[in-house]
């Protein structure tokens, strides 16, 4: 079965820093999908960025940018140029595309605080 | 496009109670999945649809839980006996097929006291 982990359960940066996020993740597949949600508080989740598991390049939006090191199983987020809207939880999720149902196996989350 | 939204947004019930949640999707996503999502936790695959099909239940989904999706526009997920271990966050997303990206509701936060 495959498995999300997110390692660090809280995070903060000052605002204008860059913070990276870790996640790290298992799985026998080689098809698959990797993303970054975020949860702001009392808002619904939104998506960040994802990740194509055969694309050997990074993706990248705007300030967001993933490390994706597929060998490793790592999938890390790292926010440049911090906001204060930046706070949220933000989980890494797997999508195994071998799977018809295309659910997503999501890790425990990392609270990201942004101060001012 | 109006997103994914649920109703009741908060719900407080006693143990033992039934109760019921829907979820509308964003209009022509043919895909829709229900999550649990506990305190400190991610959101953990309950249930999905494919149009009106429920084509996969996670073993998270005992005998008390339904969920359906008449004519494959929203859907419901009820909850009948209600037990304080069901309080969470039960989320709702919708995506098009050849998508792979979820788009999510707000939630429905469930207390059971």
């Amino acid at each position: 079965a495959q498995t999300v982990t997110q390692s660090q359960p809280e995070m903060s940066v000052q605002e204008a820093e860059t913070v990276t996020l870790s996640c790290t993740y298992d799985t026998s597949e080689n098809n698959y999908y990797l993303f970054w949600y975020k949860q702001p508080p009392s808002r619904q989740m939104i998506l960040v960025i994802r990740q194509e598991a055969y694309k050997q390049q990074n993706a990248t939006e705007n300030r967001f940018s993933v490390n994706f090191q597929k060998a490793a199983k790592s999938f890390s987020l790292k926010i440049s140029d911090s906001q204060l809207g930046d706070t949220a939880m933000y989980f890494c999720a797997f999508m195994d595309r071998m799977d018809s149902s295309y659910k997503l196996i999501f890790g425990s989350g990392t609270r990201l605080l942004v101060r001012p | 496009d109006t997103g994914v939204s649920q109703n009741p947004r908060h719900k407080i019930t006693k143990r033992g109670q039934n109760v019921t949640f829907r979820c509308d999707p964003i209009s022509e996503h043919n895909r829709l999945y229900w999550y649990r999502q506990t305190l400190g936790q991610g959101p953990e695959f309950l249930t999905y649809f494919q149009n009106e099909a429920q084509l996969e239940k996670s073993r998270l989904l005992s005998d008390r839980f339904s969920a359906e999706r008449p004519k494959g526009s929203f859907s419901t997920l009820e909850i009948q006996r209600t037990e304080q271990g069901d309080s969470a966050m039960y989320l709702c997303a919708s995506s098009w097929d050849r998508e792979e990206t979820q788009y999510f509701g707000p939630g429905t936060r469930l207390l059971v006291l």
